[in-house]
């Protein structure tokens, strides 16, 4: 069995203001990592996603993550924030050997401020 | 592309009233998941299918509600006998079915109100 932890609820910054959204796992098994963002009224993009290879992975539009297996870590940080980046943000974890499901955490609501 | 798609994008019934849910996933994918999201929390698996198959159904309550995916057509939820604890955002995601590292793509859910 999986769970996921995303230790901050709610995280306000100001424009162009650098942010980490904090996520931790625990599992028996080997996982996989993924990051979605979910705007208003609207189902999950996956934002990035960390499958094996280099621990940090990036996004198009400027998120990175990076994988700390002795942390069981998959914080996302972006250095400069924008006002269109305000939105839920969702850490999942699935198992490498299961095929299906993904255990999601309970979201992060980034809210960014002029 | 069609991206996954649901239907009804909003749906309101009354306690004791069935609900029923159509996802129909992406051109290509033959994998289908649901998921619930109470209000201010994450999204909750609720069962995994693949055409006329149910993989994986750990996250079903064990009464009133049913899932399948014919091999034609959209895949159903369906909700029998309402409660308002039902209200909900339900998500349906699709894949090609991969395996764990296969990337899921959601729909834009379906918001049940239960009166």
């Amino acid at each position: 069995a999986q769970s996921v932890t995303q230790l901050d609820s709610q995280v306000p910054v100001f424009e162009e203001a650098p942010v980490e959204l904090r996520c931790n796992y625990s599992s028996s098994v080997s996982v996989y990592l993924f990051w979605y963002v979910q705007y208003p009224n609207q189902g999950l993009q996956l934002l990035l996603k960390y499958l094996s290879g280099s621990t940090l992975v990036e996004s198009i539009n400027g998120f990175e993550a990076e994988f700390n297996k002795s942390q069981t870590s998959f914080h996302l940080r972006k250095p400069s924030v924008h006002i269109s980046d305000t939105a839920e943000y969702f850490c999942a974890v699935s198992d490498r050997t299961n095929a299906g499901k993904s255990t999601f955490g309970d979201g992060t609501t980034l809210t960014v401020k002029p | 592309n069609a991206g996954v798609m649901q239907n009804p994008r909003h749906l309101v019934r009354r306690r004791g009233q069935e609900a029923r849910l159509r996802c129909s996933p992406m051109k290509g994918h033959s994998h289908v998941y649901w998921y619930r999201q109470l209000p201010e929390e994450g999204l909750k698996f609720m069962v995994y299918l693949q055409k006329e198959n149910i993989i994986d159904e750990s996250g079903m309550p064990k009464e009133r509600f049913s899932a399948e995916f014919p091999k034609e057509g959209p895949s159903i939820l369906r909700i029998q006998q309402v409660v308002r604890g039902d209200s909900a955002a339900y998500f349906c995601a699709s894949s090609t079915g991969q395996g764990g590292a296969d990337t899921q793509y959601f729909g834009p859910g379906t918001r049940l109100t239960v009166l």
